[in-house]
């Protein structure tokens, strides 16, 4: 059973451009989860989705990040005009249910420089 | 609210020694608190979880964690370490009722041969 896929593993992006992250959550799980991780830093929550819903963006900056989770096809965290403040390590999870009890099993990770 | 403290950013320790790495939480509902490692460059492991139950909660790689609600702590300790448990260790707490994480900065164990 694979585990969730996120790519790209690597990504660099001049100031101005535009950032595309993907993630395919694990087989049957239909509920995914964004988090960042800045330099020197723990995770932080930004946005959870179910299929073709945006439950929760409390932790997603107001201007230039948005997500989706189509009907078919990978969740995508999209960063428009990307700044040097955007470097960072995006983390997605998934789980099954949703609830609090259980766990959200990560994929490795995009790891964004932005020069 | 919640949040999660770790008090430790870098424990070093000898290879085989024991090793303690402490996590305290707040929160105003039930929680589920979690312990995830991470090697460099790769995403978060699991290493256990407490959801209710025995206070004592026993991971793999030989960690083990005990949930001490009276000091609102979830430690994380292993009896003898090995090299290859050089990583980042998150402690997160969950609640009843959110699905959110929440995650400590985390503590770097450095295991010296």
């Amino acid at each position: 059973n694979a585990g969730v896929m996120q790519n790209p593993r690597h990504l660099v992006r001049r100031r101005g451009q535009e950032a595309r992250l993907r993630c395919s959550p694990m087989k049957g799980h239909s509920h995914v989860y964004w988090y960042r991780q800045l330099p020197e830093e723990g995770l932080k929550f930004m946005v959870y989705l179910q299929k073709e819903n945006i439950i929760d963006e409390s932790g997603m900056p107001k201007e230039r990040f948005s997500a989706e989770f189509p009907k078919e096809g990978p969740s995508i965290l999209r960063i428009q005009q990307v700044v040097r403040g955007d470097s960072a390590a995006y983390f997605c999870a998934s789980s099954p249910l949703g609830t609090g009890e259980e766990t959200q099993y990560f994929g490795p990770g995009t790891r964004l420089l932005v020069l | 609210a919640q949040s999660v403290t770790q008090l430790d950013s870098q424990v070093p320790v000898f290879e085989e020694a024991p090793v303690e790495l402490r996590c305290n939480y707040s929160s105003s509902v039930s929680v589920y608190l979690f312990w995830y490692v991470q090697y460099p460059n790769q995403g978060l492991q699991l290493l256990l979880k407490y959801l209710s139950g025995s206070t004592l909660v026993k991971g793999i790689n030989g960690f083990e964690a005990e949930f001490n609600k009276s000091q609102t702590s979830f430690h994380l300790r292993k009896p003898s370490v090995h090299i290859s448990d050089t990583a980042e260790y998150f402690c997160a707490v969950g609640g009843k009722g959110t699905y959110k994480y929440i995650f400590g900065t985390g503590t770097r164990l450095k295991v010296l041969a």
